[in-house]
């Protein structure tokens, strides 16, 4: 699976749009880029996932480039329970034992008041 | 949508002893099983992949004969860390894959202290 490299923070404020780049230059053409968030000692949360359009759903808009070596997940309105670290990970769609998820360090997202 | 249990959610236990980890998948099925080890500030760093009726996949680095991982059925995977020190103390996660979108599902994780 390709390598992901992410900001270590970021902190935004509360009710305005949170911005979390991902770039993942050894992306191939059958790889997809997961979003998931980890509140403090929680199991991580699914949030969205994207191939090569972009996709919205309740949580978050994924927005892809063209060439597929970067991407942004967007929050709209980030709220003060969004803060949490945010891993961004580009797997193929494999399946049994090669199917694993590889967590790289993630983005630190603080929303403050 | 896809549930994964898991519990207990915290367990302290004295060294020398041993502590089951069981990671349940709700509403459906799961042949696969991940179980994940993260330590303070640090990230999630896979353990292990376990399969419904065969033997467990260990990544490098991680003792099998500590780490007992039992995957009997297709809705219960359990973790055993036999003989347990203070090192392994840490955060013990499952997930197993659902069909939804191919993603993952993951448990609320156990917290492990081994005084």
């Amino acid at each position: 699976d390709a390598k992901t490299t992410q900001p270590t923070s970021m902190d935004c404020a509360e009710g305005r749009a949170a911005n979390l780049p991902c770039n993942h230059s050894t992306i191939s053409g059958n790889e997809y880029v997961y979003w998931y968030r980890q509140i403090h000692s929680q199991g991580p949360q699914y949030i969205i996932h994207g191939l090569k359009n972009n996709e919205t759903n309740e949580m978050a808009s994924l927005i892809i480039t063209e060439d597929r070596k970067s991407s942004t997940l967007i929050l709209p309105h980030a709220t003060l329970r969004d803060t949490a670290v945010y891993y961004c990970i580009v797997r193929g769609q494999t399946t049994g034992a090669n199917s694993k998820l590889t967590f790289g360090k993630g983005i630190t997202l603080s929303v403050r008041p | 949508g896809a549930v994964v249990s898991q519990h207990p959610s915290r367990v302290i236990c004295k060294s020398g002893t041993s502590v089951k980890i069981e990671c349940r998948s709700l509403d459906f099925q799961a042949t696969t099983m991940f179980w994940y080890r993260q330590f303070p500030k640090q990230s999630l760093m896979l353990m292990a992949t376990s399969n419904e009726g065969s033997k467990a996949t260990y990544e490098q680095g991680v003792e099998k004969d500590k780490f007992l991982i039992n995957h009997a059925s297709l809705t219960l995977s359990t973790l055993t860390v036999t003989s347990a020190h203070p090192e392994d103390s840490s955060f013990y996660i499952c997930s197993a894959r659902t069909g939804y979108n191919y993603g993952y599902t993951f448990g609320s994780g156990t917290r492990l202290t081994v005084v």
